[in-house]
């Protein structure tokens, strides 16, 4: 079975300042990875996935991740953090199956604290 | 807004009772899932169904039942409530179900058993 492991359950940088969360995964088959976003009392919105074509996915507000087998990671970087990047971020596994999907394994999620 | 419609936003009930949450996917989207978002248990996947067929389950509980109707909408039937299952109810849509889709995911029912 599939696993999603985020290393952080809060992590805390300065406006300006590197993001990187961390994301490892555990799957037997080739994972298909995403990186979701949620907002306080609001659902969940798809920042970046890695489907098997390019290893450094490029997704929204300036947000990328890197796809790296050889450490089965997926860790998700922005250079400068903006004060609206406060959010809870979640990543998540799908692995392919015959036929269709098992829904999303997700991690426990890392809350991202932006400091002015 | 990602075009996935859940009501209601918010449901209070006892133990022991029985609701139903609604869903209502993205335009053109076949595939519909539910999870279970709880401070515990974090974000679980409880069942897909695709075009009105069930397509995979997670860990749905027995006591837990959903549906997909004809024009796509989605039930999913909780029953028999324990305090344990206040959470918040997502649901999401892909367009075919596929590993590869993005779900996209709509505002969630916050569940609150007393």
């Amino acid at each position: 079975a599939q696993s999603v492991t985020q290393l952080g359950s809060h992590v805390s940088v300065s406006e300006g300042a590197l993001v990187l969360l961390r994301c490892n995964y555990s799957s037997s088959v080739p994972p298909y990875l995403f990186w979701y976003v949620q907002y306080p009392n609001q659902g969940l919105q798809l920042l970046l996935k890695y489907t098997s074509a390019a290893t450094l996915v490029k997704g929204i507000n300036g947000f990328e991740a890197e796809f790296k087998k050889s450490e089965t990671s997926f860790h998700l970087t922005k250079p400068s953090a903006h004060m609206s990047d406060a959010a809870e971020y979640f990543c998540a596994v799908s692995v392919k199956s015959g036929g269709g999907a098992d829904g999303l394994t997700f991690g426990k999620g890392t809350h991202l604290i932006i400091q002015p | 807004d990602s075009g996935v419609t859940q009501t209601p936003k918010h449901l209070i009930t006892a133990t022991g009772q029985r609701v139903t949450l609604r869903c209502s996917p993205r335009s053109g989207d076949l595939s519909v899932y539910w999870y279970q978002q709880s401070l515990d248990q974090g974000l679980q996947f409880l069942i897909q169904y695709y075009n009105g067929e069930e397509r995979a389950k997670g860990n749905i509980l027995e006591r837990f039942s959903a549906q997909q109707f004809p024009d796509l909408h989605s039930e999913l039937n909780l029953s028999s409530l324990e305090l344990g299952d206040s959470a918040l109810y997502f649901c999401a849509s892909s367009v075919a179900g596929r590993g590869t889709d993005t779900q996209y995911f709509g505002p969630g029912t916050r569940l609150t058993v007393l």
